[in-house]
């Protein structure tokens, strides 16, 4: 199986900061790397598909970069809805596995 | 719009089984796949297996091999995973999520199942 390593595990920025959290692959994945972002009781939601494409309905101040091993997901100003937990996926092959998450807070 | 909804909480016993349905409403059932992710208090996402309705093919992760059946009935748009011997470590939210094909990402999650394994 494909390990995924997040970093960091967690963070604490303030509204308005511009906040990077890497990924990182066990081998080569090309650019098959999702990202999603979960709130406190809710299911997961797809920021990030494909290393770079922004899902539909996701603001702008998200993006995703990288290929290969290496990957990151940027959010250009930090906003009060967006403290929650991210995870990226690699869905290039089975099983798809998930990093172990990073915790955005408040700082 | 593509709609996940899941059957509601359980609490088993160890040894037990349980089945958690996922109905599914928007696009086309049978053309899309459908994973089941659990999710641990406190822990990540680990993904347990999935189906692609139309073909009625399923794959699992090894670490449930034989204990997890995921079906689908196309008439209702419900897919369903099953996880027989219970222990308390299967105790975890249960997510259904909904992926253009197979290997690919998840676009649509449902809003999730807790099922609580105790004596």
């Amino acid at each position: 199986d494909i390990q995924m390593t997040q970093s960091p595990s967690s963070l604490s920025a303030s509204v308005g900061d511009r906040v990077t959290i890497s990924c990182r692959a066990s081998q080569s994945i090309s650019i098959f790397l999702n990202w999603y972002q979960q709130k406190p009781g809710k299911a997961p939601k797809l920021l990030i598909y494909v290393a770079s494409s922004l899902q539909s309905g996701v603001p702008s101040r998200f993006s995703g970069g990288g290929s290969g091993t290496d990957f990151t997901l940027t959010i250009s100003s930090l906003q009060p809805e967006d403290f929650a937990t991210y995870y990226c996926q690699q869905t290039y092959s089975t099983p798809p596995t998930f990093g172990g998450g990073t915790k955005v807070e408040i700082k | 719009q593509v709609q996940l909804v899941q059957s509601g909480a359980e609490v088993k016993k160890p040894g037990s089984s349980v089945k958690v349905s996922c109905k599914t409403s928007g696009g086309t059932f049978s053309s899309y796949a459908l994973s089941w992710v659990r999710q641990a208090p406190g822990q990540g996402l680990e993904w347990m297996g999935g189906i692609i309705p139309i073909l009625g093919t399923t794959n699992y992760a090894q670490k449930f091999q034989g204990r997890v059946t995921i079906t689908a009935d196309k008439s209702t748009s419900t897919a369903y995973m099953e996880l027989t011997s219970l222990r308390s470590e299967d105790t975890a939210v249960y997510y259904c999520a909904r992926a253009p094909n197979s290997g690919s990402y998840y676009f649509s999650w449902g809003q999730g199942t807790l099922v609580t394994v105790s004596s």
